[in-house]
Protein backbone atom coordinates (compact mmCIF):
# COMPACT_ATOMS: atom_id res chain seq x y z
CA UNK A 1 0.00 0.00 0.00
CA UNK A 2 0.75 3.84 0.12
CA UNK A 3 3.39 4.82 2.36
CA UNK A 4 5.60 7.86 3.82
CA UNK A 5 9.14 7.68 5.16
CA UNK A 6 10.51 10.80 6.49
CA UNK A 7 14.08 11.03 8.28
CA UNK A 8 13.97 10.33 11.89
CA UNK A 9 14.61 13.32 14.55
CA UNK A 10 15.43 15.03 16.07
CA UNK A 11 17.09 16.84 13.98
CA UNK A 12 18.63 20.10 15.82
CA UNK A 13 20.22 23.23 13.51
CA UNK A 14 21.38 26.77 14.44
CA UNK A 15 19.45 29.79 13.38
CA UNK A 16 20.52 30.91 9.74
CA UNK A 17 21.65 27.32 9.02
CA UNK A 18 20.25 25.19 6.10
CA UNK A 19 17.12 22.87 6.36
CA UNK A 20 16.52 19.59 4.49
CA UNK A 21 13.87 17.02 5.52
CA UNK A 22 14.34 13.98 3.25
CA UNK A 23 10.86 12.39 2.43
CA UNK A 24 10.32 9.66 0.13
CA UNK A 25 7.05 8.20 -0.64
CA UNK A 26 5.42 4.62 -2.11
CA UNK A 27 2.21 4.97 -4.18
CA UNK A 28 0.42 2.93 -6.59
CA UNK A 29 -0.73 5.90 -8.48
CA UNK A 30 -0.02 9.34 -9.21
CA UNK A 31 -0.34 11.06 -5.66
CA UNK A 32 -0.64 14.56 -4.26
CA UNK A 33 1.86 15.45 -1.86
CA UNK A 34 2.21 17.80 1.31
CA UNK A 35 4.17 18.94 4.25
CA UNK A 36 2.53 20.07 7.03
CA UNK A 37 4.07 21.29 10.26
CA UNK A 38 2.87 20.84 14.00
CA UNK A 39 3.70 23.91 16.53
CA UNK A 40 4.14 23.09 20.27
CA UNK A 41 0.56 22.19 21.58
CA UNK A 42 -1.11 22.76 18.62
CA UNK A 43 -2.90 20.90 15.83
CA UNK A 44 -1.39 20.27 12.26
CA UNK A 45 -0.92 23.18 9.85
CA UNK A 46 -0.59 22.79 5.98
CA UNK A 47 2.79 24.24 4.86
CA UNK A 48 3.00 23.71 1.21
CA UNK A 49 1.79 20.59 -1.43
CA UNK A 50 2.36 19.79 -4.84
CA UNK A 51 0.10 18.37 -7.08
CA UNK A 52 2.20 17.15 -9.73
CA UNK A 53 5.80 15.94 -11.46
CA UNK A 54 8.15 18.98 -11.29
CA UNK A 55 5.34 21.07 -9.07
CA UNK A 56 7.46 22.85 -6.26
CA UNK A 57 5.25 23.86 -3.19
CA UNK A 58 6.28 26.96 -1.26
CA UNK A 59 5.42 28.39 1.73
CA UNK A 60 7.28 30.85 4.70
CA UNK A 61 10.26 30.21 3.34
CA UNK A 62 10.15 26.80 2.78
CA UNK A 63 10.08 24.94 -0.66
CA UNK A 64 9.57 21.05 -1.32
CA UNK A 65 9.60 20.02 -4.71
CA UNK A 66 7.46 16.73 -6.48
CA UNK A 67 10.03 14.41 -8.28
CA UNK A 68 8.78 11.66 -9.44
CA UNK A 69 11.66 10.07 -10.97
CA UNK A 70 13.14 9.67 -7.05
CA UNK A 71 9.83 9.39 -5.57
CA UNK A 72 11.22 12.01 -3.17
CA UNK A 73 9.55 15.54 -1.96
CA UNK A 74 12.47 16.88 0.39
CA UNK A 75 11.44 20.18 2.38
CA UNK A 76 14.22 22.84 2.14
CA UNK A 77 15.18 26.18 4.21
CA UNK A 78 17.89 28.09 3.35
CA UNK A 79 17.82 29.85 6.69
CA UNK A 80 16.35 28.33 9.61
CA UNK A 81 14.44 30.51 12.70
CA UNK A 82 14.06 29.98 16.35
CA UNK A 83 10.50 29.99 15.77
CA UNK A 84 11.09 27.30 13.11
CA UNK A 85 11.17 24.56 15.53
CA UNK A 86 7.94 22.16 15.37
CA UNK A 87 7.52 18.74 14.01
CA UNK A 88 7.08 18.58 10.44
CA UNK A 89 5.11 16.22 8.48
CA UNK A 90 5.40 14.29 4.95
CA UNK A 91 2.24 13.13 3.61
CA UNK A 92 0.22 11.85 0.40
CA UNK A 93 -3.13 11.61 -1.23
CA UNK A 94 -3.38 9.25 -4.20
CA UNK A 95 -5.40 10.53 -6.90
CA UNK A 96 -9.40 10.73 -6.09
CA UNK A 97 -8.97 9.22 -2.59
CA UNK A 98 -9.93 11.18 0.53
CA UNK A 99 -7.49 9.78 2.76
CA UNK A 100 -3.84 11.24 3.69
CA UNK A 101 -1.19 9.18 4.68
CA UNK A 102 1.14 10.54 7.27
CA UNK A 103 4.70 10.24 7.64
CA UNK A 104 5.80 9.57 11.76
CA UNK A 105 6.99 13.36 11.62
CA UNK A 106 10.65 15.24 12.36
CA UNK A 107 10.92 17.18 15.16
CA UNK A 108 13.29 19.98 14.05
CA UNK A 109 15.21 22.23 17.11
CA UNK A 110 16.50 25.34 15.94
CA UNK A 111 18.84 27.03 18.75
CA UNK A 112 19.51 30.66 18.92
CA UNK B 1 -10.28 30.64 6.23
CA UNK B 2 -11.98 26.96 7.58
CA UNK B 3 -12.21 26.97 11.16
CA UNK B 4 -12.24 23.33 12.90
CA UNK B 5 -13.34 23.76 16.44
CA UNK B 6 -12.46 21.37 19.30
CA UNK B 7 -14.71 21.60 21.98
CA UNK B 8 -11.93 20.74 25.08
CA UNK B 9 -8.28 21.58 24.57
CA UNK B 10 -7.42 19.19 27.71
CA UNK B 11 -9.70 16.12 29.04
CA UNK B 12 -8.83 14.32 31.90
CA UNK B 13 -11.57 10.95 32.31
CA UNK B 14 -11.71 8.24 34.63
CA UNK B 15 -11.35 4.38 33.56
CA UNK B 16 -14.65 3.12 32.19
CA UNK B 17 -16.51 6.58 31.31
CA UNK B 18 -17.85 7.07 28.47
CA UNK B 19 -16.19 10.39 26.44
CA UNK B 20 -17.52 12.14 23.65
CA UNK B 21 -14.66 14.25 21.67
CA UNK B 22 -16.51 16.90 19.49
CA UNK B 23 -15.44 18.55 16.37
CA UNK B 24 -16.91 21.11 14.67
CA UNK B 25 -16.13 22.54 10.83
CA UNK B 26 -17.60 25.98 9.22
CA UNK B 27 -16.75 26.06 5.90
CA UNK B 28 -19.09 22.86 4.15
CA UNK B 29 -16.50 20.24 3.90
CA UNK B 30 -18.18 16.95 2.80
CA UNK B 31 -14.91 14.79 4.73
CA UNK B 32 -14.57 14.67 8.44
CA UNK B 33 -11.70 12.49 9.97
CA UNK B 34 -10.76 11.63 13.35
CA UNK B 35 -6.83 11.15 14.34
CA UNK B 36 -5.05 10.06 17.10
CA UNK B 37 -1.18 11.10 17.62
CA UNK B 38 1.09 9.34 19.78
CA UNK B 39 4.99 9.63 20.57
CA UNK B 40 6.77 7.21 17.68
CA UNK B 41 3.51 6.34 16.12
CA UNK B 42 2.61 9.25 14.47
CA UNK B 43 -0.94 10.42 13.21
CA UNK B 44 -2.94 6.97 12.94
CA UNK B 45 -6.67 6.95 11.49
CA UNK B 46 -9.17 6.51 14.03
CA UNK B 47 -12.69 6.92 11.65
CA UNK B 48 -13.70 9.04 8.66
CA UNK B 49 -16.90 10.34 6.97
CA UNK B 50 -17.46 11.26 3.48
CA UNK B 51 -21.14 12.37 4.58
CA UNK B 52 -23.73 12.78 6.66
CA UNK B 53 -24.92 9.70 8.28
CA UNK B 54 -21.75 7.86 7.02
CA UNK B 55 -18.54 6.48 8.53
CA UNK B 56 -15.91 4.30 7.62
CA UNK B 57 -13.16 2.94 9.93
CA UNK B 58 -10.27 3.79 9.56
CA UNK B 59 -6.80 1.52 10.82
CA UNK B 60 -7.52 1.56 14.30
CA UNK B 61 -11.38 2.05 14.80
CA UNK B 62 -11.30 -0.79 17.92
CA UNK B 63 -12.98 0.98 21.15
CA UNK B 64 -14.51 3.94 19.69
CA UNK B 65 -17.29 5.23 17.21
CA UNK B 66 -18.53 7.99 15.65
CA UNK B 67 -21.17 10.19 15.02
CA UNK B 68 -22.47 12.62 12.03
CA UNK B 69 -25.80 13.79 12.41
CA UNK B 70 -25.29 17.58 10.52
CA UNK B 71 -22.42 17.98 8.29
CA UNK B 72 -20.49 20.78 10.09
CA UNK B 73 -20.22 18.22 13.36
CA UNK B 74 -18.19 14.88 13.52
CA UNK B 75 -18.39 13.66 17.00
CA UNK B 76 -15.95 10.79 18.62
CA UNK B 77 -16.94 8.56 21.42
CA UNK B 78 -14.76 6.00 23.28
CA UNK B 79 -17.68 3.65 25.13
CA UNK B 80 -15.71 2.52 28.29
CA UNK B 81 -12.29 4.54 28.75
CA UNK B 82 -9.30 2.50 29.18
CA UNK B 83 -5.99 4.31 30.20
CA UNK B 84 -4.28 3.21 26.52
CA UNK B 85 -6.61 5.69 25.07
CA UNK B 86 -4.82 8.46 26.72
CA UNK B 87 -3.51 10.32 23.53
CA UNK B 88 -3.95 12.92 21.35
CA UNK B 89 -6.86 13.87 19.33
CA UNK B 90 -6.78 15.60 16.07
CA UNK B 91 -9.59 15.99 14.03
CA UNK B 92 -9.41 17.14 10.54
CA UNK B 93 -11.82 18.31 7.38
CA UNK B 94 -11.64 18.74 3.76
CA UNK B 95 -13.59 19.49 0.89
CA UNK B 96 -14.59 15.89 -1.43
CA UNK B 97 -11.49 14.95 -3.52
CA UNK B 98 -13.17 14.91 -6.74
CA UNK B 99 -10.44 14.00 -8.50
CA UNK B 100 -7.70 15.81 -6.22
CA UNK B 101 -7.05 16.09 -2.58
CA UNK B 102 -6.01 19.73 -1.59
CA UNK B 103 -5.16 18.64 1.87
CA UNK B 104 -6.96 18.63 5.47
CA UNK B 105 -7.75 21.47 7.79
CA UNK B 106 -7.41 20.26 11.35
CA UNK B 107 -8.63 21.61 14.64
CA UNK B 108 -6.29 22.19 17.54
CA UNK B 109 -6.22 18.86 19.13
CA UNK B 110 -7.80 17.07 22.26
CA UNK B 111 -5.08 16.02 24.93
CA UNK B 112 -6.99 13.52 26.44
CA UNK B 113 -5.98 11.77 29.40
CA UNK B 114 -7.50 8.34 31.15
CA UNK B 115 -7.02 7.56 34.58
Amino acid sequence: GDSVTQMEGPVTLSEEAFLTINCTYTATGYPSLFWYVQYPGEGLQLLLKATKADDKGSNKGFEATYRKETTSFHLEKGSVQVSDSAVYFCALSDKGDDKIIFGKGTRLHILP
Amino acid sequence: DVKVTQSSRYLVKRTGEKVFLECVQDMDHENMFWYRQDPGLGLRLIYFSYDVKMKEKGDIPEGYSVSREKKERFSLILESASTNQTSMYLCASSLGARGRNYGYTFGSGTRLTVV
